[in-house]
């Protein structure tokens, strides 16, 4: 069975400082990968995602995520945080042959000044 | 095209009583996913459907529960009799495809008293 696992519910950064949310997930085969983000009263907007390809991927407002079939880890980053990125952040998987997006528990992104 | 559109946008209702949540998917989307969002249980899938047939309803906490896609533009999901637990942020997602980006609505926040 498909499974997400997000370590940290949250992390707080400092503005300008590195961004790194962890995403690790258990799959039989490699699956789709995405990163969502919400915000305060919000749906969930779709950040990036890993289809195939190249496994460095890059999304709007600066994050980008590296997919790492041998770690089994999708991890989000941005080099430098804006007070804007204070949201909820969720990864999900989807297996390539089966239309069901299943999203790890999410991590509360805080950034102070 | 305007996005998912759920309603209501807030629901108050007293246990036991019925309640029905709507969502018009994105027209050409031929899946559509229900979520429930809780600070316990995080985001969980209730149910989702593929060309208005459900496939997966294993995320259905139990038989108040049910779901329906009579067509390809609206989907129900209705509690009946609803329970104080049941109070979480229900969303309605679609997508056309399982490597494409899932659209959220905004979410119904439903409270039973």
């Amino acid at each position: 069975a498909q499974s997400v696992t997000q370590l940290g519910s949250h992390v707080s950064v400092s503005e300008g400082a590195l961004v790194l949310l962890r995403c690790n997930y258990s799959s039989s085969v490699p699956p789709y990968l995405f990163w969502y983000v919400q915000y305060p009263n919000q749906g969930l907007q779709l950040l990036l995602k890993y289809t195939t390809g190249a496994t460095l991927v890059k999304g709007i407002n600066g994050f980008e995520a590296e997919f790492k079939k041998s770690e089994t880890s999708f991890h989000l980053t941005k080099p430098s945080a804006h007070m804007s990125d204070a949201a909820e952040y969720f990864c999900a998987v989807t297996p390539q042959n089966y239309n069901k997006l299943i999203f790890g528990a999410g991590t509360r992104l805080a950034v102070h000044p | 095209d305007a996005g998912v559109i759920q309603s209501p946008r807030h629901e108050v209702t007293e246990m036991g009583q019925e309640v029905t949540l709507r969502c018009k998917p994105i027209s050409g989307h031929n899946s559509l996913f229900w979520y429930r969002q809780t600070m316990m249980r995080g985001l969980e899938l209730l149910i989702y459907f593929n060309n208005n047939v459900p496939i997966d309803d294993s995320g259905m906490p139990e038989d108040r529960f049910s779901a329906k896609m009579p067509n390809a533009s609206f989907s129900t999901l209705k509690i009946q009799p609803s329970e104080p637990r049941d109070s979480a942020v229900y969303f309605c997602a679609s997508t056309f495809g399982g490597d494409t980006e899932a659209f959220f609505g905004q979410g119904t926040r439903l409270t039973v008293v």
